[in-house]
């Protein structure tokens, strides 16, 4: 199994409050992404990064950051967790882009309550 | 973007083949076609990619059209393991984007003992 964690598993944090989730890989990937997925809409990308401090958005972006200072490391933050933001986050990485296939996290759910 | 489209669901006898069926009609001739599938409560598991060729590894055969608007997850011999939500989908090199299109919702499939 690629090697890929997530932190934390679960959340509950309330409304307003700011969270960051992280994703650590020991693969050395280059690429690495966040998707959320909730029942009905599938995986949804939320934001990539392609290298150290290179980043982009996704489809679903809108109240997300991301940081990735070191190549093992991508954080996911909410700045201001709304209710909306539930869900059941999935880091994957790869080690190029189109052909490379995903390898992903077991996910960290997280309720905002 | 290129869309890929799947039934929502499909049944299948233990130790018999399934034929997990994906149109991708607007593919480009950078597309790869991707499989992936997930168990309840894990993240994705990668498990077959191709371009233009028909593609083998120990979890499945990938079956690719000639005009590759359309692509078939061939399992073998299905076990009640493989119940999970399969997803196709497309990721392109050429456009220079490593953008991940949306999973979608993916096809639920039953094995039946």
């Amino acid at each position: 199994d690629a090697g890929i964690t997530q932190s934390p598993r679960h959340k509950v944090t309330e409304t307003g409050t700011p969270v960051t989730l992280r994703c650590h890989q020991t693969e050395n990937h280059r690429y690495m992404y966040w998707y959320r997925q909730d029942p009905g809409h599938g995986l949804r990308l939320i934001h990539y990064s392609y290298g150290v401090k290179d980043t982009d958005k996704g489809e679903v972006s809108d109240g997300y950051s991301v940081s990735r200072s070191k190549t093992e490391d991508f954080l996911l933050t909410l700045e201001s967790a709304t209710s909306s933001q539930t869900s059941v986050y999935f880091c994957a990485i790869s080690e190029w882009a189109g052909e490379s296939p995903l390898h992903f996290g077991n996910g960290t759910r997280l309720t905002v309550t | 973007d290129a869309k890929t489209t799947q039934p929502n669901s499909m049944e299948s006898n233990e130790e018999e083949p399934v034929h997990l069926p994906c149109n991708h009609s607007t593919i480009s001739g950078t597309d790869y076609i991707h499989w992936y599938r997930q168990l309840p409560s894990q993240g994705p598991e990668y498990v077959i990619h191709g371009l233009t060729s028909n593609v083998n590894n120990r979890m499945a055969s990938l079956a690719i059209a000639e005009d590759r608007k359309s692509s078939t997850l061939i399992l073998h011999r299905a076990t009640l393991r493989d119940a999970a939500v399969y997803y196709c989908i497309l990721r392109d090199v050429g456009s220079g984007s490593a953008r991940q299109l949306t999973f979608g919702s993916g096809t639920q499939l039953t094995v039946l003992p």
